[in-house]
């Protein structure tokens, strides 16, 4: 079975970088790599993904390990806004995802 | 921006009531998905749905069936509610037939069997 492995917790200052892990101990070469993040009583919103080379959008970027067990998001300025749950999953030649079980957040003032 | 719509926010159910739970998506999107969300166990896959009348099983499908009679709704169906499917369920699409597309959730229904 996949698995997908997080730290259930991280904490960072305001304005700080933020580099949160995932290991992909069974990802395969087809395999994507997603970020979400999770407001509370929200669903999860997307937040990145890549399959091979290292990513960056506005939100975030995405740091993929050569081998590709390992991924990290990175949040170049925490916000107090960015404080939430983050999922790292990988999967898709199937059609589905399968997701870690999340890392929480706190960013401190 | 994708809109997915999930009918409610919360439900409260009897245990052994037949419970649907409903999803609808308006980007034209071909793969819809059903997870639930359990403290300390993350997301969990409990089926897909890659075209119309087409579905298939995820992690944890025992207790749960789907319709997906439209491209733009998909059903989760409880046959006989129990306790141990209180629980967040959580609806999301996504484009194409690879991993390369991010997927977009709706907000989720808090399901509570009394």
């Amino acid at each position: 079975d996949a698995k997908t492995t997080q730290p259930n917790s991280m904490e960072s200052n305001e304005e700080e970088p933020v580099h949160l892990p995932c290991n992909h101990s069974t990802i395969s070469g087809t395999d994507y790599i997603h970020w979400y993040r999770q407001l509370p009583s929200q669903g999860p919103e997307y937040v990145i993904h890549g399959l091979t080379s290292n990513v960056n959008n506005r939100m975030a970027s995405l740091a993929i390990a050569e081998d590709r067990k390992s991924s990290t998001l990175i949040l170049h300025r925490a916000t107090l806004r960015d404080a939430a749950v983050y999922y790292c999953s990988d999967g898709g030649s199937n059609y589905k995802l399968t997701f870690g079980k999340g890392t929480l957040l706190t960013v401190n003032p | 921006d994708v809109k997915v719509t999930q009918s409610s926010r919360y439900l409260v159910k009897r245990t052994g009531e037949k419970v649907f739970l409903e999803c609808v998506q308006d980007m034209d999107h071909e793969n819809m998905f059903w997870y639930r969300q359990d403290p300390g166990l993350g997301l969990r896959l409990i089926y897909f749905s890659y075209d119309v009348k087409m579905k298939e099983k995820g992690d944890i499908p025992e207790g749960y069936s789907v319709s997906r009679e439209k491209k733009e709704r998909f059903s989760l169906i409880l046959e006989s509610a129990s306790t141990n499917q209180t629980s967040m369920y959580l609806c999301a699409s996504t484009f194409g037939t690879w991993g390369n597309q991010p997927q977009h959730f709706g907000d989720g229904t808090r399901l509570s069997i009394l």
